[in-house]
């Protein structure tokens, strides 16, 4: 089945810091990619999105995330760590074979330390 | 511009009972959906309606009914809860079923079954 892997289920960054969250999906069928942010007790908002146009993707919140065919990879990166970028992340493709449903990863938490 | 509502925000309820878990939309979105999340596990699709009168299930779909009347509701049911089904449950919508289509959150129902 297709699905989407992100690694680290816990991320803890220092404040400046550069964050990385992975996220690998598992089809040669090009997918369309997302990023989305959960706040503590809230919903999902959506951070950035991959769909074939340029392979890197500027978001919300200066994050940005680069798509790697050859790795089939969705990176999301950010320059600098913010006391408030810490939240759960979670990763989502949808394929055009499965009528746009979207399939979502398992989620990072990111901490950002003082 | 309320987005997308869910109520209740949180329930207690015991094994056996039923109940209805509200899902409002004033965004005029043909396409509404149901999620849980569970610790680890990301969020899982339940059911979906890709516009008033059509339903279709998604990758959890036991336990569960869900009806689409209007094009704003879009209510799911649990006909005789389990301890299985405690989680946080998410109804989203997007404009449409398209692909790479930005899905909008409501702020979760956190579900406890004893």
């Amino acid at each position: 089945a297709q699905s989407v892997t992100q690694l680290g289920s816990h991320v803890s960054v220092s404040e400046g810091a550069l964050v990385l969250l992975r996220c690998n999906y598992s089809s040669s069928v090009p997918p369309y990619l997302f990023w989305y942010v959960q706040y503590p007790n809230q919903g999902l908002q959506l951070l950035l999105k991959y769909t074939s146009a340029a392979t890197l993707v500027k978001g919300i919140n200066g994050f940005e995330a680069e798509f790697k065919k050859s790795e089939t990879s969705f990176h999301l990166t950010k320059p600098s760590a913010h006391m408030s970028d810490a939240a759960e992340y979670f990763c989502a493709v949808s394929y055009y074979n499965q009528g746009g449903k979207l399939i979502f990863g398992q989620g990072t938490e990111l901490s950002v330390k003082p | 511009n309320a987005g997308v509502t869910q109520t209740p925000k949180f329930q207690v309820l015991k094994t056996g009972q039923s109940m209805t878990l509200q899902c409002a939309q004033d965004m005029n979105h043909e396409y509404m959906s149901w999620y849980r999340q569970d610790p680890g596990m990301g969020l899982r699709l339940i059911h979906y309606s890709v516009g008033a009168g059509i339903t279709d299930q998604g990758e959890v779909p036991n336990g569960y009914n869900v009806s689409r009347s209007t094009t704003e509701d879009f209510p799911l049911r649990l006909l005789s809860a389990a301890p299985s089904q405690t989680s946080v449950y998410f109804c989203a919508s997007s404009y449409s079923r398209t692909q790479g289509e930005k899905l909008f959150f409501g702020s979760g129902t956190q579900l406890s079954v004893l």
